[in-house]
């Protein structure tokens, strides 16, 4: 079975300052689909980026970006320039490619702290 | 497009009683997940239906729980009796399966189910 592991259970930033939360995970696929989740206090979960296994080619959307390593299984977020709203709990998640298999696997998350 | 609609926001319930959470994907998805989200156990799939149908339910705890997708736009998932541990936010999800992306999952507001 997959597992997907987040390391640090929280974590704090100073506003503007770069952060980088980190997630492994496990696997005997090939190929996959990996996510990072946003969950503020609203608890509403936000897609915060996805990453595909079969691209090597790190994702990035605006201040957010991966660092995808396939042969360690390790895909981690930095958040550059942060800001007081990037303050949540984040998740790292895996799902398969297969149909059937669409579940979504989750870590255990890490709680964001924005220093002013 | 108004996301996907989960009803009660909130529900408070005695243990023994029967609680029916309900979900309306976003129009035009095929596919519709159920996930609990607890202090002990995190983030966990219970079940989901692909074009109405179960694809994986190995996530339901017991037999006190059960779903339903009677249609394209419907969804309940049912807990009777309900008991103090089933106590945890319960989110719906859709997506549309067999597209690009495929992938992602838009997740509902949650449902907050307190039993006591």
């Amino acid at each position: 079975a997959q597992t997907v592991t987040q390391s640090q259970p929280e974590m704090s930033v100073q506003e503007a300052e770069t952060v980088t939360l980190s997630c492994t995970y496990d696997t005997s696929e090939s190929d996959y689909y990996l996510f990072w989740y946003k969950q503020p206090p609203s608890r509403q979960m936000i897609l915060v980026i996805r990453q595909e296994a079969y691209k090597q080619q790190n994702a990035t959307e605006n201040r957010f970006s991966v660092n995808f390593q396939k042969a360690a299984k390790s895909f981690s977020l930095k958040i550059s320039d942060s800001q007081l709203g990037d303050a949540a709990m984040y998740f790292c998640a895996y799902r398969a490619s297969n149909f059937g298999n669409e579940k979504l696997t989750f870590g255990t998350g890490t709680r964001l702290t924005i220093i002013p | 497009d108004a996301g996907v609609i989960q009803s009660p926001r909130h529900e408070v319930t005695e243990m023994g009683q029967e609680v029916t959470l309900r979900c309306k994907p976003i129009s035009g998805h095929n596919s519709l997940f159920w996930y609990r989200q607890t202090m002990m156990r995190g983030l966990e799939l219970l079940i989901y239906f692909n074009n109405n149908v179960p694809i994986d339910d190995s996530g339901m705890p017991e037999d006190r729980f059960s779903a339903k997708m009677p249609n394209a736009s419907f969804s309940t998932l049912k807990i009777q009796p309900s008991e103090p541990r089933d106590s945890a936010v319960y989110f719906c999800a859709s997506s549309l399966s067999g597209t690009y992306p495929s992938y992602e999952q838009y997740f509902g507001p949650g449902t907050r189910l307190t039993v006591t």
